[in-house]
């Protein structure tokens, strides 16, 4: 059973491009989790979705900000216009409801530098 | 809003020791997990706690769940250098099932010089 996967590992773009970042979370796990990470802080909740439906939203997640998760599978996480203030790790998470727990497992994030 | 604080900020460990580390709020919760984060990786679940009271047990690391559930302790005995790194507990935002996290600041774990 493979983890969680996140693609690209690291990003560097420049003030004003788009970027898009991908993620695979382990098979069979119908919710999928995005959070955001800076330095010194603990991951904060972006979005989720369970299955291909996004079901709730943060208000961290700007107009700037979209999510997608077409097929319920893997999901997409874009940035437009992106600010230096974006510079974060961007980590997905995945979990199976139905088990009777909350645990989330996470992807090793994708690190996002706007210069 | 929700809040999880955690203490201490960051401890230095020297192979052997004993560890301690805990994280209150203000707010009850009826689950509490601990990560631990590597430099530059995603967080790793360790114990995840779903009962008031409830003492578990992975390998060397012990978590209690608090009696309030408004706190969890998280216990390391007889340390080794790979225990350091960042130690993050959370909780439900909301307290509710749909298990979008919060989460602590972390303690940070580093060898003594």
């Amino acid at each position: 059973d493979t983890g969680v996967s996140q693609d690209p590992r690291h990003k560097i773009t420049k003030r004003g491009q788009n970027v898009t970042f991908r993620c695979d979370p382990i098979s069979e796990h119908n919710r999928l989790y995005w959070y955001r990470q800076t330095l010194g802080q603990g991951p904060e909740f972006l979005t989720y979705f369970q299955n291909e439906a996004q079901l709730e939203k943060s208000r961290l997640l700007s107009d700037r900000f979209s999510a997608e998760r077409p097929k319920g599978s893997f999901s997409t996480l874009e940035i437009q216009r992106t600010e230096q203030g974006d510079s974060a790790m961007y980590l997905c998470a995945s979990r199976l409801t139905g088990t009777g727990g909350l645990e989330q497992f996470f992807g090793p994030g994708t690190r996002l530098t706007v210069l | 809003g929700q809040q999880l604080n955690q203490s201490p900020q960051s401890m230095f460990i020297q192979e052997g020791e004993d560890v301690s580390m805990n994280c209150t709020s203000s707010s009850i919760f009826n689950t509490w997990l601990w990560y631990k984060q590597d430099p530059g990786e995603g967080p790793v679940l360790l114990i995840a706690l779903y009962k008031a009271g409830e003492l578990t047990s992975n390998g060397r690391l012990t978590a209690q769940f608090g009696i309030t559930r408004k706190d969890s302790f998280l216990n390391i005995s007889a340390s080794i250098p790979s225990d350091v790194g960042i130690y993050f507990c959370a909780a439900p935002l909301g307290g509710g099932s749909q298990g979008n996290l919060i989460f602590g600041k972390g303690t940070k774990l580093s060898v003594k010089p």
